[in-house]
């Protein structure tokens, strides 16, 4: 079946404005996880979904990030006001559950912000 | 909290060279361990893990050992292809629903 698939690949915008990154996870995962890949760095994470439980926020590096889930489908994670330092992949991965389950990982987004 | 660390690449090794990537960690309690590998232009893959000491894990010719005496899961590889090419991530699994992951080292196995 379909992997985890996200969009768009890439994405150049400029200082201050907006962006939406769309994930679509594997049908039938109930998690879903967003992590950051910045240059040269290991993966930091930055939002988990569960079910309909409240999402894990801890990761989220300032106020300017957030994200939403529909139900067990796609999410979004949008960042405002985008700043330099937000230049990174993306990367999104969806499970069956949450421990011990295999994390499927999405090809990324790779954001520049100028 | 829980850490991982590997060792920095480019790794450049020749085809049929042994591999080994270092891969040490620290968590509290008893994590899960896993290596990711990430080819060109793809998702992150699993490519084996270990759920509890001694537990040796394997996939495609590599395979890493659970050492909770050293807290270590080195990836080895006895003879690499040119097609082992690629980014190798190290991450654990400590209970807490996320993965934590070393910064990656890069192999890049010439002909």
């Amino acid at each position: 079946g379909a992997g985890v698939s996200q969009s768009p690949s890439n994405k150049v915008t400029e200082k201050g404005k907006d962006v939406e990154l769309r994930c679509d996870p594997i049908s039938g995962h109930t998690a879903l996880y967003w992590y950051r890949q910045r240059l040269g760095q290991g993966l930091e994470f930055l939002i988990y979904f569960q079910g309909n439980s409240a999402p894990d926020k801890s990761g989220l590096p300032s106020d300017r990030f957030s994200a939403e889930r529909t139900g067990e489908s796609v999410s979004t994670l949008t960042i405002q006001r985008t700043q330099q330092e937000d230049s990174a992949v993306y990367l999104c991965a969806s499970s069956l559950g949450d421990r011990g389950h295999e994390q499927y990982f999405g090809p990324g987004t790779r954001l520049t912000v100028t | 909290g829980d850490s991982v660390t590997q060792m920095e690449g480019p790794v450049t090794l020749s085809e049929e060279a042994f591999l080994t990537i270092n891969c040490t960690y620290t968590a509290t309690g008893y994590p899960s361990l896993f290596w990711y590998v990430q080819y060109p232009g793809e998702g992150l893959q699993l490519l084996l893990k270990a759920t509890k000491a001694d537990d040796k894990g394997s996939n495609k010719g590599f395979e890493a050992t659970y050492r909770k005496e050293t807290t270590s899961f080195h990836l080895e590889k006895g003879s690499v292809q040119v097609s082992d090419s690629a980014v190798y991530f190290c991450a654990l699994d400590s209970g807490y629903s996320t993965l934590t992951f070393g910064k990656g080292t890069m192999l890049l196995v010439s002909p």
